[in-house]
């Protein structure tokens, strides 16, 4: 169990327009989802927390005008990049975390396969 | 704020040989949650382990092994008899109070496995 899947894996896109990224939970209902940034050979950087039904959270210096965030569902969870720059190029894994499943670590996130995102 | 250091920026280890990733922790929580992941070249994120701040057992999972010391702060990482697909960025991670919050990862270990 806990299998979270990230579309799409990778994608290019040109300066200015507007990607968006699933993540979804496979085989438990996700009411917390993480959304972290990668740069190349960095470490992970939360940018956003969000919780099914209601808005993210965002850390700071993260512009949530920019990286629009919907969890609308408990098994999906949309980071759209806006107006992307190349700047914004970078690896982004969403991670996701349960509270009921029993045989499902309730403390424990579990993280997508990543999109590696290119901004021309 | 919690805090998690990493101090070997990246090692290289002939394939047999050990290896212990370093992995020290600060928080001012007395309920937290140390973790292990692994990322291979493709990206993905493999969970390893986790340990809650009551258990100090050590671990051990086939060549892996944990030791975790409160006393230090650390919670340290050995692979036994190292082998080419080990090499891969090795994360501890740390998250606070009951539910994990506040989850933080350390800036990475790079382990290269040399045949």
């Amino acid at each position: 169990g806990a299998v979270v899947s990230q579309h799409p894996s990778r994608v290019i896109c040109k300066s200015g327009t507007s990607v968006k990224i699933e993540c979804r939970s496979l085989d438990f209902q996700a009411t917390t989802m993480f959304w972290y940034r990668q740069f190349p050979k960095q470490s992970l950087m939360l940018m956003a927390t969000s919780n099914e039904g209601s808005k993210a959270t965002y850390e700071q210096g993260v512009e949530k005008d920019k990286f629009l965030i919907n969890h609308a569902s408990l098994t999906l969870s949309t980071l759209t990049v806006t107006s992307a720059h190349p700047e914004d190029s970078s690896f982004y894994i969403c991670s996701a975390r349960d509270w009921g499943l029993a045989d499902v670590d309730t403390d424990t996130q579990y993280f997508g396969p990543g999109t590696r995102l290119t901004v021309l | 704020a919690q805090k998690v250091t990493q101090a070997q920026t990246e090692i290289s280890v002939v394939e047999k040989e050990d290896v212990t990733l370093d992995c020290v922790y600060e928080t001012r929580d007395t309920t937290y949650y140390l973790f292990w992941y692994k990322q291979p070249p493709s990206g993905e994120l493999v969970f390893l382990i986790r340990r809650n701040s009551f258990d100090e057992q050590n671990e051990i999972s086939g060549r892996y092994s944990w030791n975790f010391q409160k006393s230090t702060s650390s919670f340290n990482f050995t692979i036994t008899a190292s082998q080419v697909v080990d090499s891969a960025v090795y994360f501890c991670a740390l998250s606070e109070g009951n539910y994990g919050q506040n989850f933080v990862f350390g800036p990475g270990t790079r382990l290269s496995v040399l045949p």
